[in-house]
């Protein structure tokens, strides 16, 4: 079975400063996909950037980017220009290419509640 | 714009009553899900649908069941609701599988069992 861990339960960043939030996961499977939602207070899960796992370029979406290690089985994100409006909660997901039944589903780690400060 | 919603924002209930969590999407998809989230715990699959009528239990199915007569709507069901379902349960749905690269979720229905 997948397990995705964020090792940071809380991080604080200053508006318009860059910050960085971590993600690791262990699998046995060599193709797979990896997400980065949000869960800002009004409790709406958004999709903030996906990544391949057969992709060797990180992925980016406007000020959030990825650093993807494969081989180290990494996944941290990324944001730039930190804005009031980036404070959430952020949950690091993987799902399985495997088209069977609940391999579809996202598996998350604990997430990282990001607190971002004049 | 795709669009889920669920029929509760907040929800209180009784140990011993029976609930349900209704979810409707509007996108057509074939596949949607019900999970959990807890603080520490991030979410976890209660029950998946991929099609009207077909279900598969996720990793917590205990004291839950599931309907999907419909394909835009996918009910979570507590038989018989304890304090420990005491939660926040939110539904999401996608395309089948091989499309699936997103899931789109609800706003989330947080429930609180007295």
């Amino acid at each position: 079975a997948q397990t995705v861990t964020q090792s940071q339960p809380e991080m604080s960043v200053q508006e318009a400063e860059t910050v960085t939030l971590s993600c690791t996961y262990d699998t046995s499977e060599s193709d797979y996909y990896l997400f980065w939602y949000k869960q800002p207070p009004s409790r709406q899960m958004i999709l903030v950037i996906r990544q391949e796992a057969y992709k060797q370029q990180n992925a980016t979406e406007n000020r959030f980017s990825v650093n993807f290690q494969k081989a180290a089985k990494s996944f941290s994100l990324k944001i730039s220009d930190s804005q009031l409006g980036d404070a959430a909660m952020y949950f690091c997901a993987y799902r399985s290419v495997l088209l069977t039944g609940t391999a579809s589903k996202l598996t998350f780690g604990t997430g990282t509640r990001l607190q971002v400060t004049l | 714009d795709v669009k889920v919603t669920q029929s509760s924002r907040y929800l209180v209930k009784r140990t011993g009553e029976k609930v349900f969590l209704e979810c409707v999407q509007d996108m057509d998809h074939e596949n949607m899900f019900w999970y959990r989230q807890d603080p520490g715990l991030g979410l976890r699959l209660i029950y998946f649908s991929y099609d009207v009528k077909m279900k598969e239990k996720g990793d917590i199915p205990e004291g839950y069941s599931v309907s999907r007569e419909k394909k835009e709507r996918f009910s979570l069901i507590l038989e018989s609701a304890s304090t420990n379902q005491t939660s926040m349960y939110l539904c999401a749905s996608s395309l089948p599988q091989e499309q699936s690269h997103e899931q789109y979720f609800g706003p989330g229905t947080r429930l609180t069992v007295t």
